[in-house]
């Protein structure tokens, strides 16, 4: 499986963008990049996905480059409930496949 | 809102105990997942099912069973649990249609063996 590489740790400030990187350099061409975060005591969250285009939704934006080996997800005003663990996953399209989390990066966010 | 649900959020078993841990999603959801999630670790997956009575393994199913008898409703089943069994169990459930889409995590099962 192709692996991603994150930060372990990231801090911000409310009301300030954060930009949140992941390195992902085997990643192969059917791979979708998915990002998810885990607000303590609960379970993941979706926050968005994308292939090769640029994405936005209510939550964030997700910026891939061009080779695609590197991505980042934008929280374009953090708030104090931002802080969680944001992980970023490679996803091949096959039916019932399950999610393999790394270890993600912690992201703190002061008032 | 879109559920998934699991029946407790903390449960407290003692060794050689046959433990049932329940998930059950509103979605009419094709895909459901376990994990398990511990620190350092992460999340790792245990089983998976991707129809009524259909499961396939994960990366760490010894210890583990499960059962999908209704397509709402997941299982898994410690038949004899042991220490290194308490964790965080984590169910999950997606659309099977949507290839690459979202799984929707539920809150979590936090277990401890004694």
């Amino acid at each position: 499986d192709a692996k991603t590489t994150q930060p372990n740790s990231m801090e911000s400030n409310e009301e300030e963008p954060v930009h949140l990187p992941c390195n992902h350099s085997t990643i192969s061409g059917t791979d979708y990049i998915h990002w998810y975060r885990q607000l303590p005591s609960q379970g993941p969250e979706y926050v968005i996905h994308g292939l090769t285009s640029n994405v936005n939704n209510r939550m964030a934006s997700l910026a891939i480059a061009e080779d695609r080996k590197s991505s980042t997800l934008i929280l374009h005003r953090a708030t104090l409930r931002d802080a969680a663990v944001y992980y970023c996953i490679l996803r091949i399209p096959q039916a019932g496949t399950a999610l393999i989390f790394g270890k993600g990066t912690t992201l703190s966010v002061s008032s | 809102d879109v559920k998934v649900t699991q029946s407790s959020r903390y449960l407290v078993k003692r060794t050689g105990e046959k433990v049932f841990l329940e998930c059950v999603q509103d979605m009419d959801h094709e895909n459901m997942f376990w994990y398990r999630q511990d620190p350092g670790l992460g999340l790792r997956l245990i089983y998976f099912s991707y129809d009524v009575k259909m499961k396939e393994k994960g990366d760490i199913p010894e210890g583990y069973s499960v059962s999908r008898e209704k397509k709402e409703r997941f299982s898994l089943i410690l038949e004899s649990a042991s220490t290194n069994q308490t964790s965080m169990y984590l169910c999950a459930s997606s659309l099977y249609r949507l290839l690459q889409g979202e799984q929707f995590f539920g809150p979590g099962t936090r277990l401890t063996v004694l």
